[in-house]
């Protein structure tokens, strides 16, 4: 079966950095796209952008260029969030969810979901 | 950027029909997905494409899309469907390409 499994609670200092990882199985990695979706705290959620895992090629939604990497490592399946310079704003939830495919439109499609990964960005 | 309208939250009895919409400019010429989010769980895939259901989502749930309307419709409601649920589209001409609505509370009398 389809998993995403996501890197564990992060609590750092602003000015840092974070890299959240999403181990996939179950599937051919290289097949799906992989999205990623930030959640604040109480609020809903926001696209942040995907990365094609065929290419590598990322894109970013508007407000996610600078400081977010969006990077893969095939060979263990595996995608990637950077975030550097941390703020108290970055303080959410980060999950990955699999696109439905590897080109547009269908990899925006979220059919599966990490657990989420918990970033707290405080002093 | 391409703008998806929900309400905030819903109210329904069990057993009972609950409609929740998600307006957008002619929103029906996309594609719309929706999701349900329990409380502390990561979103769960419950319509795609306007109308269809992945495999395992009870046939309760249903969705429609016209004009500037997508309907989210679950039948026979039950305790367990308390969730938020949000509405999702792609527009290549926005940024971002992807846009969620901005979530709906359902609760269960």
């Amino acid at each position: 079966q389809v998993q995403l499994v996501q890197s564990g609670s992060e609590l750092k200092k602003p000015g840092a950095s974070v890299k959240v990882s999403c181990k996939a199985s179950g599937y051919t990695f290289t097949s799906y796209a992989m999205n990623w979706v930030r959640q604040a705290p109480g609020q809903g959620l926001e696209w942040m952008g995907w990365i094609n895992t065929n290419t590598g090629n990322p894109t970013y939604a508007q407000g996610f260029t600078g400081r977010f990497v969006f990077s893969l490592d095939t060979s263990v399946s595996t995608a990637y969030l950077q975030i550097s310079s941390l703020k108290a704003e970055d303080t959410a939830v980060y999950y990955c969810a699999r696109g439905g495919g590897v080109v547009v439109p269908a990899a925006y499609l979220c059919d599966y979901w990490g657990q989420g990964t918990l970033v707290t960005v405080s002093s | 950027s391409y703008v998806l309208t929900q309400p905030p939250s819903v109210s329904v009895a069990p057993g009972k029909t609950a409609r929740i919409t998600c307006g957008g400019n002619n929103i029906g010429s996309k594609s719309v997905h929706w999701y349900q989010q329990k409380p502390g769980q990561a979103p769960v895939l419950v319509i795609y494409y306007d109308s269809d259901r992945p495999s395992g989502i009870p046939e309760r749930f249903s969705g429609s899309n016209s004009g500037n309307t997508a309907t989210l419709t679950i039948s026979r409601v039950e305790a367990g469907d308390e969730a938020d649920y949000y509405c999702q589209v792609w527009d290549s001409s926005s940024d971002p390409h992807v846009v969620f609505g901005g979530g709906t509370k359902l609760t269960v009398l």
